[in-house]
């Protein structure tokens, strides 16, 4: 099983459109979690991290599920300048690990 | 706001080659990460350090080696390049275990 999987899309939605991606992770000893954002050719930056009672960042909706070790984004009232791949993202807090990245999926948001 | 550098955008090399990628952080990070990113692939880990002179393996370290011998500067060496080395790498650097700040990328091709 892959330790960070996500649907790779491409989902295509319409400005205004309310869009949710899903993650999941295999390893239960994780801690940490992020959505981090990457538009093409350039480097991954940090969206939001997941807390495990939820946060919400304007129009960005960050859930997670530990029982179910999974992670959601939700984005309301899609802009053009959505449009980007999202990378989602889990650590755990064992000493010597790094962060380890979905495939990420990529979303398409038109006029 | 945290900077990461990297030393070229674009780097063309000839099969055999010895290569260096090297990376600057200005913030004062422990941890310093070497990335590649391949279509389909997603990010991969190569190597990564939790302090100077410290180096763990990633994910593919194989054709690669690492050197950190200051804090803010975080080098990766391919010894002799190969082909199946073109790709994008990505640095990265984070404060203990904490989100990570990528730099903005170096596109090697190996001809």
């Amino acid at each position: 099983r892959k330790e960070v999987e996500q649907d790779p899309g491409p989902f295509n939605v319409p400005e205004g459109a309310t869009v949710a991606f899903n993650c999941t992770y295999s390893n239960s000893a994780s801690q940490s979690f992020f959505w981090y954002r990457q538009d093409c050719r350039k480097e991954p930056k940090l969206l939001m991290s997941v807390y495990s009672s939820g946060n919400e960042d304007g129009r960005f909706t960050a859930q997670l599920n530990r029982a179910s070790q999974y992670i959601s984004l939700l984005i309301r009232d899609s802009k053009l300048s959505d449009s980007a791949t999202y990378l989602c993202v889990v650590r755990s807090n064992q000493a010597g690990t790094a962060l380890i990245f979905g495939k990420g999926t990529t979303l398409s948001v038109s006029s | 706001d945290v900077k990461v550098t990297q030393s070229s955008r674009y780097l063309v090399k000839r099969t055999g080659e010895k290569v260096f990628l090297e990376c600057v952080q200005d913030m004062d990070h422990e941890n310093m990460f070497w990335y590649r990113q391949d279509p389909g692939l997603g990010l991969r880990l190569i190597y990564f350090s939790y302090d100077v002179k410290m180096k763990e393996k990633g994910d593919i370290p194989e054709g690669y080696s690492v050197s950190r011998e200051k804090k803010e500067r975080f080098s990766l060496i391919l010894e002799s390049a190969s082909t199946n080395q073109t790709s994008m790498y990505l640095c990265a650097s984070s404060l203990l275990q904490y989100e990570q700040y990528f730099g903005p990328g170096t596109r090697l091709t190996v001809t």
